[in-house]
């Protein structure tokens, strides 16, 4: 069962706008979540992060926001550049009893900034 | 650059052969982590290690895969009799062990093909 979910597979969007990449989650125990940068056949690049004690966290062009109570994130690039095109993951920390820190991922979504 | 290294980068399996998977952390790191993405989907957890313990392995298959970390050398993961449903990109992740597990720092990947 998908608890950190991408609604949407692809993006498209002019050089120089706003990307707005949205992340819906269903576990209210996630205390922290991470957006991932994916290039193809490389790893995954970590980007940003956010603490569910937090609403906002900006780093340079990438901002990030949490609404806790619609269990719903995002990911602001702005301005966007065509080096910004791959794939992004959303992906929230799981805590469990153990102390295991895995995380969650959604399934990507695919970003393309034209020139 | 000590980032986490993997190898080998690319493997090829017969059905019924064993892959090994190698991953060395970043310097300074303890915890590793293994995750599998399947084509079109995102990375799923399979275990998470400390030196010479597994924490939690609630993401891997109850047979044929297993892992370790030892107290020197890299983690390895190690699936015995190959299947083609195991072709998949196997990543290795890593973490201080500070308590700074949640952000996690990703390897390149092994990409598995089981002709």
């Amino acid at each position: 069962d998908q608890q950190v979910k991408q609604n949407s597979p692809s993006l498209s969007v002019q050089e120089g706008r706003i990307s707005i990449l949205n992340c819906d989650y269903t576990n209210s125990m996630f205390d922290y979540f991470l957006w991932y940068k994916k290039y193809p056949a490389e790893g995954p690049t970590f980007l940003i992060s956010i603490s569910s004690i937090k609403d906002k966290n900006e780093d340079g062009r990438f901002t990030v926001f949490l609404n806790k109570s619609a269990k719903h994130l995002s990911l602001h690039i702005v301005p966007s550049q065509p080096g910004d095109s791959a794939v992004y993951f959303c992906a929230a920390s799981d805590i469990t009893q153990g102390g295991s820190e895995k995380l969650v991922f959604g399934k990507g979504m695919k970003l393309t900034v034209n020139p | 650059n000590a980032g986490v290294m993997q190898n080998p980068r690319h493997l090829v399996r017969r059905r019924g052969q064993e892959a090994r998977l190698r991953c060395s952390p970043m310097k300074g790191h303890s915890h590793v982590y293994w995750y599998r993405q399947l084509p079109e989907e995102g990375l799923k957890f399979m275990v998470y290690l400390q030196k010479e313990n597994i924490i939690d392995e609630s993401g891997m298959p109850k047979e044929r895969f297993s892992a370790e970390f030892p107290k020197e050398g890299p983690s390895i993961l190690r699936i015995q009799q190959v299947v083609r449903g195991d072709s998949a990109a196997y990543f290795c992740a890593s973490s201080p062990p500070d308590g700074g597990g949640d952000t996690q720092y990703f390897g390149p990947g092994t990409r598995l093909t089981v002709l």
